[in-house]
């Protein structure tokens, strides 16, 4: 069964710093991807999504992620965070085992950023 | 942009009560979802549905059940609450063009069940 691990439940990086968060996949063919964003008290918002073709993707907000297939990974960074930043990021991949449309989600990771 | 409207942010009902969770798509969609956002526990399937009148379950059905009359609303229904129910409930919709569409959330229904 596929199954999406976010390996960091919290982290805590400074105002300006990089950031990287992790997500690891498990499925044998190539996986659709994607981060979401949930602020406190909101709905997710999609941050990225990959399908093919190039393995970095851009995002909105200054986001991107690498889907590496070699490692089953998919992480998301920003190379200088906002103060802005700071929610729950979700990793997620398409359930081909399932219906239509179907995603199956990480447990998250909760960002704090510090001033 | 994709409109996802659910109908209450908060909520608070009684042991025992029928609930009505109500949420509204504007862009078409064929496919709706529903689910319960709990801390540590993420995002966790409730009910889905891909077509009008159509509905599968999702990884924790039990407690709950699902209406799709019209295309645009999926309705979430506690046919009795109880106390474990007590959680944010987010809705989603989706276009069924291929596996690739990503989910458009609402903002999610906090709801206690006292």
């Amino acid at each position: 069964a596929q199954s999406v691990t976010q390996p960091d439940i919290h982290i805590t990086v400074s105002e300006g710093a990089s950031l990287e968060l992790r997500c690891n996949y498990s499925y044998g063919a190539t996986p659709y991807l994607f981060w979401y964003v949930q602020s406190p008290g909101q709905g997710l918002q999609l941050l990225l999504k990959y399908f093919s073709g190039d393995t970095l993707v851009q995002g909105i907000k200054g986001f991107e992620a690498e889907f590496k297939r070699s490692q089953s990974s998919f992480n998301l960074r920003k190379p200088s965070v906002h103060w802005s930043d700071a929610a729950e990021y979700f990793c997620a991949v398409a359930n081909y085992g399932g219906s239509q449309g179907n995603l199956i989600f990480g447990k998250g990771t909760k960002l704090s950023v510090k001033p | 942009d994709v409109k996802v409207t659910q109908s209450s942010r908060y909520l608070v009902k009684r042991t025992g009560e029928k609930v009505f969770l109500e949420c509204v798509q504007d862009m078409d969609h064929e496919n709706m979802f529903w689910y319960r956002q709990d801390p540590g526990l993420g995002l966790r399937l409730i009910y889905f549905s891909y077509d009008v009148k159509m509905k599968e379950k999702g990884d924790i059905p039990e407690g709950y059940s699902v209406s799709r009359e019209k295309k645009e609303r999926f309705s979430l229904i506690l046919e009795s609450a109880s106390t474990n129910q007590t959680s944010m409930y987010l809705c989603a919709s989706s276009s069924r063009t291929g596996k690739s569409q990503p989910q458009h959330f609402g903002d999610g229904t906090r709801l206690s069940i006292l």
